[in-house]
């Protein structure tokens, strides 16, 4: 079981938006910043999203990201279907000293 | 651009110690400021965090792993390296090397390498 959860999975049709939400506590996503992560089937995973909203060089701005709290938000407009993919959030752990992820969001672009 | 590229056997027997190398290039695994850090994840499962090191020597394991695992660096070949022992079926994992910028952000990821543990 993930430190972080995540909803096992998401769908929406293409054009439209959806969120995926990570929730953690005050061990990590209350007290640290959230990255997000973007993983195509069958390849690494690629940062997506670093420090709770910022997006690296080269990420569409059709990705966002936001926290409040004890979870994280990841939101996408503007669905298409190469954007399906397994999302994962990830954090530092200062009760547990170390780097958890989340479970994990599958998103399926119907 | 920065490049990372795991290598080592893609099977290893129980028991015995799973070694893994990560080439490093684009870039020098000395410079300031990152880490360098393993991640794997299980067949059909999600991610998880094994060490993380700076050239310096420093090492952070995860502490479920930590009895484990070796991690080191050798900056003349530019690369670093994971040793687990004792492994079992449940270590099968595919093993991402990755580089961590600030607030353990992995920003480069190598493509991920399958070591499965079986006799």
């Amino acid at each position: 079981q993930s430190v972080l959860t995540q909803p096992p999975s998401v769908s929406a049709a293409p054009g439209q938006k959806v969120t995926i939400s990570c929730s953690g506590s005050g061990s990590n996503i209350g007290n640290n910043d959230v990255s997000w992560y973007q993983q195509l089937p069958g390849t690494a995973p690629k940062l997506l999203i670093y420090e709770n909203n910022k997006r690296p060089s080269g990420i569409p701005d059709r990705f966002s990201g936001s926290k409040s709290g004890t979870s994280a938000t990841l939101g996408i407009t503007g669905l298409q279907t190469g954007d399906e993919a397994d999302y994962y959030c990830g954090t530092w752990d200062n009760s547990l000293s170390a780097v958890v992820f989340g479970g994990g969001t599958k998103l399926t672009v119907l | 651009q920065v490049q990372l590229q795991e290598s080592g056997p893609g099977l290893v027997k129980p028991s015995q110690t799973l070694s893994l190398t990560c080439a490093v290039s684009g870039g020098s695994i000395s410079s300031g400021g990152y880490s360098w850090s393993w991640i794997r994840q299980p067949p059909g499962k999600g991610l998880e965090w094994i060490a993380y090191m700076y050239f310096s020597g420093s090492t952070y394991y995860n502490p479920s792993l930590k009895s484990r695992v070796t991690m080191s660096v050798d900056t003349s070949k530019n690369q670093f390296s994971l040793k687990l022992s004792s492994v079992t079926a449940a270590d099968t994992a595919v093993y991402y090397c990755a580089r961590f910028g600030y607030n353990y952000v992995a920003d480069y990821w190598g493509q991920g390498t399958l070591v499965t543990v079986s006799s």
